[in-house]
């Protein structure tokens, strides 16, 4: 079984273009989860989803950056018109459905996107 | 999420046992305790999780106390490739990860 695929693992853009960043889940898993880690700093959440549904994006800043899960295909993190300020490693985690509860909905993490904007 | 506090570093001899500990004393009753590590920059790797009992699988063993305001991560025997931030958090089921600032564990030669 795949682990948590995303891509491209290496993303430079210059300020003003657009970053895509892909992730495909694990095999059997519709609950998506963004995390993004800037130099020198912690992990952040910013958004969580399930198959074409927003669920909590408490977390991601409020202008610029959309994140997509749709029925078929992998979910995508959209940061417009990039800044410096967006540099960072972007992760994306999959879980599958709670069917039993809790305890089965562990997150399992991709290897990341590392994004820098000149 | 209930806060989480461990020691910002520790170090361990190669093969012998990586003992972490994570206060969470606020924590509720049905949040789970789960440990992640990060490898350098690599994505965070699940360790185990538990909820009132002790868990082991084979990355580790996980001990937490009768009244669940502390556990302790377990590494039987420490490898150079163990060195990594670990990362003990509170969280309760469908809902985000919360990172601190972990523990770097260091293991030496």
């Amino acid at each position: 079984n795949a682990g948590v695929m995303q891509n491209p693992r290496h993303l430079v853009r210059r300020r003003g273009q657009e970053a895509r960043l892909r992730c495909s889940p694990m095999k059997g898993h519709s609950h998506v989860y963004w995390y993004r880690q800037l130099p020198e700093e912690g992990l952040k959440f910013m958004v969580y989803l399930q198959k074409e549904n927003i669920i909590d994006e408490s977390g991601m800043p409020k202008e610029r950056f959309s994140a997509e899960f749709p029925k078929e295909g992998p979910s995508i993190l959209r940061i417009q018109q990039v800044v410096r300020g967006d540099s960072a490693a972007y992760f994306c985690a999959s879980s599958p459905p709670g069917l039993s509860g809790p305890s089965t909905d562990t997150q399992y993490f991709g290897p990341g996107t590392r994004l820098t904007v000149l | 999420d209930a806060k989480t506090t461990q020691p910002p570093s520790m170090d361990c001899a190669e093969g012998r046992a990586a003992n972490l500990p994570c206060n969470h004393s606020t924590i509720s009753g049905n949040e789970y305790v789960y440990w992640y590590r990060q490898i350098h920059s690599q994505g965070p790797q699940y360790i185990i999780h538990g909820l009132k009992n002790n868990e082991t699988n084979e990355m580790a063993s996980l001990i937490i106390t009768e009244d669940r305001k502390s556990s302790t991560l377990i590494l039987p025997h420490a490898t150079l490739r163990d060195t990594a931030v670990y990362y003990c958090i509170a969280r309760w089921g469908g809902s985000r990860l919360t990172f601190g600032e972990g523990t770097q564990l260091t293991v030496n030669p």
